[in-house]
């Protein structure tokens, strides 16, 4: 099945630096590629939709200014967490779109653990 | 509007037991259905989905689901319980009308009882 890869799986890094993390689809060409965050014990919230060479499209109470999405290529993703506070700690989890073929599904990242001392 | 019901966080199963998870959804358009699994500290992984056709699917791991329109439900079962079945499971709904935006439930944490 399709493969979607996400680096790094963990960070830790100080308040008030910046991280990025990327989100790549290894085995297909993703034109949209969405991020979620994830909190303990709790559900997927969506967090931005990623279109390839347009701006990504922020849900309601979400950052853009803190949450920078950069969808360069067809496979590459990038979300940078600036000026990381301890709150911002969570489970970031991509998934990229796959339109190929009869269905059309997403595939979901193993997620990244951040955690802002 | 689209969104996904998960009755019951926390189930508790014997080793061989049946697993019943129940999912109701809402949705004003013909709706796309998935389970999904997370292990502790890892992603989702796809279990199985609905889009279209029949309603019975078949997933990995012996997890199957229907689609119940009548009923807006698409539980997640499987006949006997295995001690790697113990996880996460959120079920999630979008259709092409959401540009596959996914909506997802809570999640049912499963333990499975030796």
């Amino acid at each position: 099945g399709a493969v979607v890869s996400q680096h790094p799986s963990r960070v830790i890094c100080k308040s008030g630096t910046s991280v990025k993390i990327e989100c790549r689809s290894l085995d297909f060409q993703a034109t949209t590629m969405f991020w979620y965050r994830q909190f303990p014990k709790q559900s997927l919230m969506l967090m931005a939709t990623s279109n390839e060479g347009s701006k990504a499209t922020y849900e309601q109470g979400v950052e853009k200014d803190k949450f920078l999405i950069n969808h360069a290529s067809l496979t590459l993703s990038t979300l940078t967490v600036t000026s990381a506070h301890p709150e911002d700690s969570s489970f970031y989890i991509c998934s990229a779109r796959d339109v190929a073929g009869y269905t059309d599904t997403q595939y979901f990242g193993p997620g990244t653990r951040l955690t802002v001392l | 509007a689209q969104s996904v019901t998960q009755l019951g966080s926390h189930v508790s199963v014997s080793e061989g037991a049946l697993v019943l998870l129940r999912c109701n959804y809402s949705s004003s358009v013909p709706p796309y259905l998935f389970w999904y699994v997370q292990y502790p500290n890892q992603g989702l992984q796809l279990l199985l989905k609905y889009t279209t056709g029949a309603t019975l699917v078949k997933g990995i791991n012996g997890f199957e689901a229907e689609f119940k329109k009548s009923e807006t439900s698409f539980h997640l079962t499987k006949p006997s319980a295995h001690m790697s079945d113990a996880a996460e499971y959120f079920c999630a709904v979008t259709s092409q009308n959401t540009g596959n935006q996914f909506y997802f439930g809570t999640g049912t944490s499963l333990t499975v009882i030796p």
